[in-house]
């Protein structure tokens, strides 16, 4: 079973910039989550897709967006770079299912200068 | 929102139960609890989740309280390999709310 695999593991980019991060789900995944934790912070709720569609959003700008592919792999896109977007970038995979546990990747650490 | 809030950090002595408290008042009836921990430089790892009633796997339990306003997840013997940060999260069907995670230190 492959678990969740993200990429690039780190990027520097500079303010204004455009970045784009990597993320593979598990194996029987279907779902896909993004999160966004700052140093010594929980991490926060971007995005969740499923059948390659938005479904449930945290309090981000529209500036991050995303995509699902039919292979339920998924993108994290944000434009317009800002500073206080510095973090550690997650992503989980799971079932659409309630009672289904998230699996997490090592995310991309993402700076921003 | 299913927010939570939890001990900044907690310490134990290893080989002995370690009981992490969560509050979640304003979770709704159908948000499941669940637990991760997560080292440095990694993802969080999942713990262990559930609605209403205590749930037990081979990593920890969980105690839910009977109005579901608060959880604890229960170590039965932390060893030093428990130390992370450890968060609880209301689940609602679309959204995730992490608490700010209790930092859990397990001396020798």
């Amino acid at each position: 079973e492959t678990g969740v695999t993200q990429s690039p593991t780190h990027l520097i980019k500079t303010r204004g910039q455009q970045v784009t991060l990597r993320c593979s789900s598990q194996s029987g995944h279907n779902t896909v989550s993004w999160y966004q934790q700052a140093l010594g912070q929980g991490p926060q709720f971007i995005f969740q897709y499923y059948r390659e569609e938005e479904n449930g959003r945290g309090n981000f700008p529209p500036r991050f967006s995303g995509l699902q592919f039919p292979n339920y792999s998924s993108e994290l896109n944000v434009n317009a770079l800002e500073l206080d977007d510095s973090a550690l970038y997650l992503c989980a995979s799971s079932q659409r299912d309630r009672n289904s546990p998230l699996h997490f990747g090592n995310g991309t650490r993402l700076t921003v200068t | 929102d299913a927010k939570t809030t939890q001990p900044n950090s907690m310490e134990s002595n290893e080989e002995e139960p370690v009981h992490l408290p969560c509050n979640h008042s304003t979770i709704s009836g159908t948000d499941y609890i669940h637990w991760y921990r997560q080292l440095p430089s990694q993802g969080p790892e999942y713990v262990i989740h559930g609605l209403t009633s205590n749930v037990n796997n081979r990593m920890a339990s969980l105690a839910i309280a009977e109005d579901r306003k608060s959880s604890t997840l229960i170590l039965h013997r932390a060893t030093l390999r428990d130390a992370a940060v450890y968060y609880c999260i209301g689940y609602n069907f679309n959204k995730f709310y992490f608490g700010s995670g209790t930092k859990l230190n397990v001396k020798p």
